[in-house]
């Protein structure tokens, strides 16, 4: 198993580009979920979805959307970069009766 | 999910133990004790977790006081790579998908 994987490891956007960052797994879990990282804090949840086609707001969702086609992947667009907006961004995925979240390595966004 | 309180930072020496405290007195009856630890900003890593029983894995040990509203992580020989960001999370076990992480403990161990 691959576990959690993401992609791109780092990027670099000018302010009002958009992107998606990717995330995938390859445990059939049914709830994933995005997380964001500011230097010196804890992670904060951006999204989270408990199944495919079902998805909800964490505490900052304001800027980025997701969609869940698939149980496998779970893609955070970016629709228009903004500097608030470099972080670094955590996917994580869990199974109910699961206790723990698995999560990606993390990308490094830094928006200009 | 109850709202969590960690020193923002503890030191301990290479083989001793480190003992990570944890506040929570608002926690609810059907609410977990999670931690997680994060190494030099991989992603978070679970530890271990439980309800009112005290609870051990290969990795550490949890203390829950008996009317629930702190906890004690305990790292029995801690090594340098133990050094890193512990996050104690309290949430009922539905909520897999959703935890709220707070700023956490950060652990140096020194050697």
């Amino acid at each position: 198993n691959a576990g959690v994987t993401q992609t791109p490891k780092f990027q670099v956007l000018k302010t009002g580009q958009s992107m998606t960052l990717q995330c995938a797994q390859d445990m059939n879990h049914e709830y994933m979920s995005w997380y964001r990282q500011d230097p010196g804090m804890g992670l904060r949840l951006i999204h989270y979805s408990v199944g495919a086609g079902i998805t909800d707001q964490g505490e900052v969702p304001n800027g980025y959307n997701v969609s869940r086609s698939t149980t496998e992947d779970f893609p955070l667009r970016l629709l228009s970069a903004a500097p608030s907006q470099t972080s670094v961004y955590f996917c994580a995925s869990t199974q109910p009766g699961v206790e723990t979240q698995y999560f990606g390595p993390g990308t490094r966004l830094l928006v200009l | 999910d109850a709202k969590t309180t960690q020193p923002p930072s503890m030191d301990c020496a290479e083989g001793r133990a480190a003992n990570l405290p944890c506040n929570h007195s608002t926690i609810s009856g059907n609410e977990y004790v999670y931690w997680y630890r994060q190494i030099h900003s991989q992603g978070p890593q679970y530890i271990i977790h439980g309800l009112k029983n005290n609870e051990t894995n290969e990795m550490a040990s949890l203390i829950i006081t008996e009317d629930r509203k702190s906890s004690t992580l305990i790292l029995p020989h801690a090594t340098l790579r133990d050094t890193a960001v512990y996050y104690c999370i309290v949430r009922v076990n539905t909520n897999a998908g959703k935890s709220t992480f707070g700023d956490g403990t950060t652990l140096t161990v020194k050697p």
